[in-house]
Protein backbone atom coordinates (compact mmCIF):
# COMPACT_ATOMS: atom_id res chain seq x y z
CA UNK A 1 0.00 0.00 0.00
CA UNK A 2 0.68 3.98 0.14
CA UNK A 3 3.71 4.89 2.49
CA UNK A 4 3.65 8.20 3.81
CA UNK A 5 4.59 10.83 1.13
CA UNK A 6 5.29 14.66 1.88
CA UNK A 7 5.45 17.76 -0.39
CA UNK A 8 6.81 19.56 -1.95
CA UNK A 9 10.46 17.46 -1.94
CA UNK A 10 12.41 20.35 -2.56
CA UNK A 11 11.37 23.95 -1.25
CA UNK A 12 13.50 27.04 -1.52
CA UNK A 13 12.27 30.21 -0.05
CA UNK A 14 14.01 33.57 0.86
CA UNK A 15 14.32 34.42 4.55
CA UNK A 16 11.33 36.12 5.77
CA UNK A 17 9.04 34.61 3.79
CA UNK A 18 5.94 32.07 4.62
CA UNK A 19 5.93 28.25 3.86
CA UNK A 20 3.71 25.56 4.32
CA UNK A 21 5.18 21.67 4.14
CA UNK A 22 2.33 18.79 3.64
CA UNK A 23 2.34 15.34 5.14
CA UNK A 24 -0.23 12.51 4.05
CA UNK A 25 -0.08 9.86 6.20
CA UNK A 26 -0.96 5.93 5.79
CA UNK A 27 -4.54 5.82 5.54
CA UNK A 28 -6.00 4.77 9.19
CA UNK A 29 -3.19 6.02 10.75
CA UNK A 30 -4.14 7.86 13.80
CA UNK A 31 -0.59 9.13 15.22
CA UNK A 32 1.30 11.37 13.17
CA UNK A 33 4.76 13.05 14.06
CA UNK A 34 6.80 15.74 12.53
CA UNK A 35 10.69 15.94 13.33
CA UNK A 36 13.45 18.33 11.78
CA UNK A 37 16.86 17.21 10.58
CA UNK A 38 19.56 19.71 9.91
CA UNK A 39 23.08 17.97 8.63
CA UNK A 40 24.97 15.37 10.21
CA UNK A 41 22.49 15.13 13.13
CA UNK A 42 19.58 12.49 13.87
CA UNK A 43 16.01 13.63 14.04
CA UNK A 44 14.62 16.15 16.25
CA UNK A 45 11.45 16.11 17.49
CA UNK A 46 8.57 18.68 17.01
CA UNK A 47 4.95 18.10 17.29
CA UNK A 48 2.93 14.37 17.68
CA UNK A 49 -0.70 14.24 16.82
CA UNK A 50 -3.14 12.16 18.17
CA UNK A 51 -6.25 12.37 15.77
CA UNK A 52 -6.72 16.44 15.04
CA UNK A 53 -5.15 17.37 18.34
CA UNK A 54 -1.58 17.91 19.09
CA UNK A 55 -0.84 15.60 21.66
CA UNK A 56 2.75 16.97 22.06
CA UNK A 57 4.29 20.30 20.59
CA UNK A 58 7.17 20.87 23.17
CA UNK A 59 10.15 20.08 20.38
CA UNK A 60 8.30 23.61 18.20
CA UNK A 61 11.21 25.59 18.29
CA UNK A 62 9.49 29.15 18.88
CA UNK A 63 6.26 30.89 17.57
CA UNK A 64 6.97 31.30 14.29
CA UNK A 65 6.21 27.17 13.71
CA UNK A 66 2.98 25.84 13.23
CA UNK A 67 1.15 22.77 12.76
CA UNK A 68 -2.58 21.41 11.76
CA UNK A 69 -4.40 18.37 11.18
CA UNK A 70 -7.85 19.41 10.79
CA UNK A 71 -9.66 16.27 10.31
CA UNK A 72 -7.06 14.12 11.16
CA UNK A 73 -5.61 12.91 8.51
CA UNK A 74 -3.41 15.09 6.30
CA UNK A 75 -0.96 17.81 8.31
CA UNK A 76 0.59 21.06 8.10
CA UNK A 77 3.51 22.53 9.07
CA UNK A 78 3.08 26.02 8.61
CA UNK A 79 6.75 28.00 9.05
CA UNK A 80 6.10 32.11 9.30
CA UNK A 81 9.06 34.46 9.03
CA UNK A 82 11.28 31.87 7.79
CA UNK A 83 15.16 32.13 8.94
CA UNK A 84 18.47 30.75 7.29
CA UNK A 85 18.52 28.45 10.60
CA UNK A 86 15.48 26.78 9.31
CA UNK A 87 17.02 25.44 6.43
CA UNK A 88 16.34 20.86 7.11
CA UNK A 89 15.10 18.72 6.16
CA UNK A 90 11.29 17.99 7.71
CA UNK A 91 10.57 14.67 8.31
CA UNK A 92 6.72 12.89 8.84
CA UNK A 93 5.71 9.87 10.39
CA UNK A 94 2.81 7.93 10.50
CA UNK A 95 2.08 4.84 13.31
CA UNK A 96 -1.14 3.12 13.90
CA UNK A 97 -2.34 4.15 17.35
CA UNK A 98 0.41 6.07 19.77
CA UNK A 99 2.53 4.50 21.79
CA UNK A 100 4.53 2.29 20.90
CA UNK A 101 3.43 1.10 17.32
CA UNK A 102 6.08 1.25 14.28
CA UNK A 103 6.40 4.66 12.88
CA UNK A 104 7.09 4.94 9.29
CA UNK A 105 8.24 7.83 8.00
CA UNK A 106 8.12 10.00 4.53
CA UNK A 107 11.01 10.52 2.40
CA UNK A 108 11.09 14.23 3.76
CA UNK A 109 10.68 18.09 2.10
CA UNK A 110 13.99 19.43 2.15
CA UNK A 111 13.79 23.38 3.40
CA UNK A 112 16.66 26.11 2.19
CA UNK A 113 16.39 30.10 3.21
CA UNK A 114 18.56 31.83 1.78
CA UNK B 1 14.04 11.09 28.49
CA UNK B 2 17.00 8.51 29.13
CA UNK B 3 19.97 8.68 26.42
CA UNK B 4 21.74 6.48 24.23
CA UNK B 5 24.97 6.21 22.99
CA UNK B 6 26.83 4.87 20.25
CA UNK B 7 29.94 5.01 18.25
CA UNK B 8 30.01 7.60 15.24
CA UNK B 9 30.64 5.21 12.72
CA UNK B 10 31.33 1.63 12.14
CA UNK B 11 32.99 -0.31 9.37
CA UNK B 12 32.06 -4.11 7.95
CA UNK B 13 33.02 -5.90 4.81
CA UNK B 14 30.24 -7.56 3.09
CA UNK B 15 28.58 -11.24 3.42
CA UNK B 16 30.23 -10.40 7.53
CA UNK B 17 27.96 -10.11 10.21
CA UNK B 18 27.78 -6.57 12.00
CA UNK B 19 27.70 -5.99 15.89
CA UNK B 20 26.38 -2.04 16.18
CA UNK B 21 26.67 -1.26 20.27
CA UNK B 22 24.18 1.29 21.89
CA UNK B 23 24.71 2.39 25.69
CA UNK B 24 21.53 3.24 27.72
CA UNK B 25 22.75 2.91 31.31
CA UNK B 26 20.34 5.94 32.74
CA UNK B 27 17.28 3.04 31.14
CA UNK B 28 13.67 3.05 33.19
CA UNK B 29 12.15 -0.42 34.03
CA UNK B 30 9.29 1.48 31.63
CA UNK B 31 11.84 2.10 27.65
CA UNK B 32 11.37 -0.06 25.23
CA UNK B 33 14.54 -0.33 23.14
CA UNK B 34 13.96 0.12 19.32
CA UNK B 35 16.60 0.48 16.54
CA UNK B 36 15.85 2.54 13.44
CA UNK B 37 17.79 3.01 10.34
CA UNK B 38 18.25 5.87 7.34
CA UNK B 39 19.08 5.48 4.27
CA UNK B 40 21.24 7.91 2.11
CA UNK B 41 17.99 10.48 1.19
CA UNK B 42 15.35 8.09 2.92
CA UNK B 43 13.39 8.80 6.47
CA UNK B 44 13.98 6.55 8.74
CA UNK B 45 13.05 2.65 8.85
CA UNK B 46 12.00 0.37 11.65
CA UNK B 47 14.44 -2.44 12.20
CA UNK B 48 13.67 -4.30 15.53
CA UNK B 49 12.56 -3.57 19.21
CA UNK B 50 12.89 -5.51 22.35
CA UNK B 51 12.38 -4.87 26.42
CA UNK B 52 14.19 -7.81 28.11
CA UNK B 53 14.31 -10.86 25.91
CA UNK B 54 16.79 -11.07 22.78
CA UNK B 55 15.08 -10.36 19.21
CA UNK B 56 15.08 -11.73 15.90
CA UNK B 57 13.61 -10.62 12.95
CA UNK B 58 14.07 -10.98 8.95
CA UNK B 59 16.24 -7.58 9.22
CA UNK B 60 18.33 -8.30 12.50
CA UNK B 61 18.58 -9.51 15.29
CA UNK B 62 18.50 -8.01 18.95
CA UNK B 63 20.08 -8.59 21.95
CA UNK B 64 20.05 -7.14 25.37
CA UNK B 65 22.34 -6.96 28.50
CA UNK B 66 20.61 -8.95 31.41
CA UNK B 67 20.65 -5.46 33.28
CA UNK B 68 19.46 -3.90 30.06
CA UNK B 69 22.00 -1.22 30.51
CA UNK B 70 23.29 -1.97 26.66
CA UNK B 71 22.26 -3.85 23.72
CA UNK B 72 23.89 -4.92 20.68
CA UNK B 73 21.88 -4.86 17.01
CA UNK B 74 23.00 -7.49 14.96
CA UNK B 75 23.16 -7.69 11.40
CA UNK B 76 24.37 -11.26 10.83
CA UNK B 77 25.17 -10.88 6.77
CA UNK B 78 26.20 -7.22 6.09
CA UNK B 79 25.55 -6.41 2.23
CA UNK B 80 26.35 -2.63 0.46
CA UNK B 81 22.40 -2.17 0.70
CA UNK B 82 22.77 -2.02 4.52
CA UNK B 83 25.05 0.87 4.67
CA UNK B 84 23.11 3.44 6.62
CA UNK B 85 22.99 5.76 9.93
CA UNK B 86 21.61 3.34 12.31
CA UNK B 87 19.78 4.87 15.31
CA UNK B 88 18.99 3.40 19.16
CA UNK B 89 15.82 4.99 20.73
CA UNK B 90 14.39 4.22 23.77
CA UNK B 91 10.73 4.99 23.83
CA UNK B 92 8.73 4.62 27.33
CA UNK B 93 5.42 2.43 27.64
CA UNK B 94 4.75 4.02 31.15
CA UNK B 95 3.13 7.30 29.09
CA UNK B 96 0.16 8.54 28.19
CA UNK B 97 -1.17 10.42 25.45
CA UNK B 98 1.97 11.50 23.09
CA UNK B 99 5.05 9.79 22.84
CA UNK B 100 8.27 12.14 21.79
CA UNK B 101 10.97 9.80 20.34
CA UNK B 102 14.89 11.26 20.78
CA UNK B 103 17.13 10.46 17.99
CA UNK B 104 20.73 10.66 18.45
CA UNK B 105 23.58 11.02 15.90
CA UNK B 106 23.32 7.08 15.40
CA UNK B 107 26.11 5.16 14.20
CA UNK B 108 26.82 5.35 10.09
CA UNK B 109 27.53 1.86 8.94
CA UNK B 110 30.49 1.68 6.12
CA UNK B 111 30.16 -1.76 3.98
CA UNK B 112 33.10 -2.65 2.03
CA UNK B 113 32.80 -5.15 -0.83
Amino acid sequence: GAGVSQTPSNKVTEKGKYVELRCDPISGHTALYWYRQSLGQGPEFLIYFQGTGAADDSGLPNDRFFAVRPEGSVSTLKIQRTERGDSAVYLCASSLSPGLDTQYFGPGTRLTVL
Amino acid sequence: DAKTTQPNSMESNEEEPVHLPCNHSTISGTDYIHWYRQLPSQGPEYVIHGLTSNVNNRMASLAIAEDRKSSTLILHRATLRDAAVYYCILRDFGRTGGFKTIFGAGTRLFVKA
